[in-house]
């Protein structure tokens, strides 16, 4: 099975400063078709999770520009170019690359 | 809109069984594949289940619950059943069912609001 690792487990950020994020697979993500196979959520408090980014980097519909995804076959990266108070969640990576689908542990963002 | 709907959860002893549902509206439920998630209190996503389209042999489950729980659909009524049985305390979460995007990628989509399962004596 392929583990995702997230860092780090807890994120403080100031409104209007950057934030940035980290994801980690224990095989590589990328598939034959040149896609990386990763996908990023958010579960705000109370809430079901909600899909930011498919593919590593594609915004889904309705997501703001300022959330932003990168990375390599194993390394990936979400970004929030400009964080406001709605962002206060947890962030989990996912991989559908493989079954059994698996997620990281999530980074939980807070307001400082 | 896109709107998927769960049912079932309880307080079931160790040992029992259950099902859940998961009603869907708002798309055409045949072109879609569906799964379970769950969640401990307080923990982070464990993926269950997938049953694809057709409800054919094509479906998928983690090694935490295979040969206990079983997926399956009913296309003329829209929606999917988690048949849970042999159920254990580590099995107390609340269970999503959520979509698998037609996308490149097939990210889970949208996601339903849960319904919660207890298992306990």
């Amino acid at each position: 099975d392929t583990v995702m690792t997230q860092s780090p487990l807890s994120l403080p950020v100031t409104p209007g400063e950057p934030a940035s994020m980290s994801c980690r697979s224990s095989q590589s993500l990328l598939h034959s078709n040149g896609y990386k196979y990763v996908n990023w959520y958010l579960q705000k408090p109370g809430k079901s999770p909600q899909l930011l980014i498919f593919l590593g980097s594609n915004r889904a519909s309705g997501v703001p520009d300022r959330f932003s995804g990168s990375g390599s076959g194993t390394d990936f990266t979400l970004k929030i170019s400009r964080v406001e108070a709605e962002d206060v969640g947890i962030y989990y990576c996912m991989q559908a690359l493989q079954f059994p689908v698996t997620f990281g542990g999530g980074t939980k963002v807070e307001i400082k | 809109q896109v709107q998927l709907v769960e049912s079932g959860g309880g307080v079931v002893p160790p040992g029992g069984s259950l099902r859940l549902s998961c009603a869907a509206s708002g798309f055409t439920f045949t072109d879609y594949g569906i799964h379970w998630v769950r969640q401990a209190p307080g923990k982070g996503l464990e993926w269950v289940a997938i049953v694809f389209y057709d409800d054919s042999s094509n479906k998928y489950y983690a090694d935490s619950v295979r040969g206990r729980f079983t997926i399956s659909r009913d296309n003329a009524k829209n929606t999917v059943y988690l048949q849970m049985n042999s159920l254990r305390a580590e099995d107390t979460a609340v269970y999503y069912c959520a979509r698998r995007g037609l996308m490149e990628g097939h990210p889970v989509d949208y996601w339903g609001l849960g319904t919660l399962v207890t298992v306990s004596s």
